[in-house]
């Protein structure tokens, strides 16, 4: 198995640009989830699905920040626009059912100048 | 779901047993205690979790104390590719979402 895909690796960007961050989970998964990581604020938590239903969104930072899961193989976060405070790696994990094991991708590693 | 309290850093020597403490004094009874992994520059791993018995798989040994209130994550030959940053996490299992809180770890530099 390949594991969870993310791309791309790595993004530098302008301010004001819109940003799109893509995620393969691992076949047969049906929860999906996207955190954010920064030095400041650590490992948080943006949104997550399941069965590609978004579920809870309460992380989500701002309005400039949308996540989909058109079907079960992958998913998109925009950021639109993005402002220099973006920068961050971004996760994406995935898990099955009732499993408490989430499998997490190696990240974007997103700069805005 | 409850929060763990973690010291910042810890070191171990090459070979030798890591023994990761983990305080989660308000755990309540449904809530099991996880640990993950993080090495530098890559995604969290999963490394093991359990509710009230001790548990052991390939990776590492978790021991909870008979309240609960706190428990140990031990790597019982700890080497170099162990130096990672330790998240202990507490949290019901199958909580309908699925979703982990990860507080600021333990960074454990694991020297030759």
């Amino acid at each position: 198995d390949a594991g969870v895909i993310q791309s791309p690796r790595h993004e530098v960007t302008e301010m004001g640009q819109e940003v799109t961050l893509r995620c393969k989970p691992i076949s047969g998964h049906n929860s999906l989830f996207w955190y954010r990581q920064t030095m400041m604020r650590g490992l948080e938590l943006l949104i997550y699905f399941n069965n590609n239903v978004p579920i809870d969104d309460s992380g989500m930072p701002e309005d400039r920040f949308s996540a989909k899961m058109p079907n079960a193989s992958f998913s998109t976060l925009k950021i639109q626009p993005s402002e220099p405070r973006d920068s961050a790696v971004y996760f994406c994990a995935s898990s099955f059912g009732r499993s408490e094991t989430q499998y997490f991708g190696p990240g974007t590693r997103l700069l805005v100048l | 779901d409850a929060k763990t309290t973690q010291p910042p850093s810890m070191d171990c020597a090459e070979g030798r047993a890591a023994n990761l403490p983990c305080n989660h004094s308000t755990i309540s009874g449904n809530e099991y205690v996880y640990w993950y992994r993080q090495i530098h520059s890559q995604g969290p791993q999963y490394i093991i979790h359990g509710l009230k018995n001790n548990e052991t798989n390939e990776m590492a040994s978790l021991i909870i104390t008979e309240d609960r209130k706190s428990s140990t994550l031990i790597l019982p030959h700890a080497t170099l590719r162990d130096t990672a940053v330790y998240y202990c996490i507490v949290r019901v299992w199958g909580n309908a979402g699925n979703m982990l809180t990860f507080g600021g770890g333990t960074r454990l530099m694991v020297k030759p």
